[in-house]
């Protein structure tokens, strides 16, 4: 067990839909990252947030959008959502100094688009 | 750019047989960081060894060891005397210094199967 924790583990929602997957990250860790595994593309980093504000950005796409509250857990928005959406996205966090930390990841929330 | 390549995508062994996995990269930092990655059939990723780029020493833990060799930029982990518990997928990955975050750029993982 990691100490990150996600949730739902599986959502099931429609083409168009919008959803919410919620992560808490490791106690102490500052940093959380989000990232998308699917067949065609892999693992892809999408986001990542340090203390609330928003450090990087990777291929995510315009309709998904974070956030990291003051409590340190974070949300990943995904909306007007398509079949290729569909896929497993993981959240990992880190102390959170610069390059010198290891990225725990979470269970993992498998999206399946209809 | 950063880039992580794992030839293998599927390995097949017999029990108790030793394999390695090999990891490639590209970058054009000089400091950087490598990791291997395990994600067994239940989903998860389990993080396995963290090398920075100035750290040549290869590194052993029970079965497992890393051979990391910046002439070749490669980052190989053999698994000796396999199990069949060590069936998973596996990812090499790498952050470069370069970035204003801590990203990882994954490889495409290689999918290692331990037959009893």
């Amino acid at each position: 067990d990691s100490g990150v924790t996600q949730t739902p583990k599986h959502l099931i929602t429609a083409t168009g839909q919008r959803v919410t997957l919620r992560c808490s990250p490791r106690s102490g860790d500052l940093s959380v990252y989000w990232y998308q595994q699917s067949l065609d593309q892999g693992l892809q980093f999408l986001i990542q947030y340090y203390n609330g504000e928003e450090r990087a950005k990777g291929n995510i796409l315009e309709r998904f959008s974070a956030q990291q509250f003051p409590d340190l857990h974070s949300e990943l928005n995904l909306s007007s959502l398509e079949l290729g959406d569909s896929a497993l996205y993981f959240c990992a966090s880190s102390v959170g100094i610069p390059h010198t930390d290891t990225q725990y990841f979470g269970p993992g929330t498998r999206l399946t688009v209809l | 750019a950063q880039k992580v390549t794992q030839a293998q995508t599927e390995i097949s062994v017999v029990e108790k047989e030793d394999v390695t996995l090999d990891c490639v990269y590209e970058t054009r930092d000089t400091t950087y960081y490598l990791f291997w990655y395990k994600q067994p059939p239940s989903g998860e990723l389990v993080f396995l060894i963290r090398r920075n780029s100035f750290d040549e020493q290869n590194e052993i833990s029970g079965r497992y060891s890393w051979n990391f060799q910046k002439s070749t930029s490669s980052f190989n982990f053999t698994i000796t005397a396999s199990q069949v518990v060590d069936s998973a997928v596996y990812f090499c990955a790498l952050s470069e210094a370069l970035n204003a975050g801590n990203m990882l750029t994954f490889g495409g993982g290689t999918r290692l199967m331990v037959k009893p």
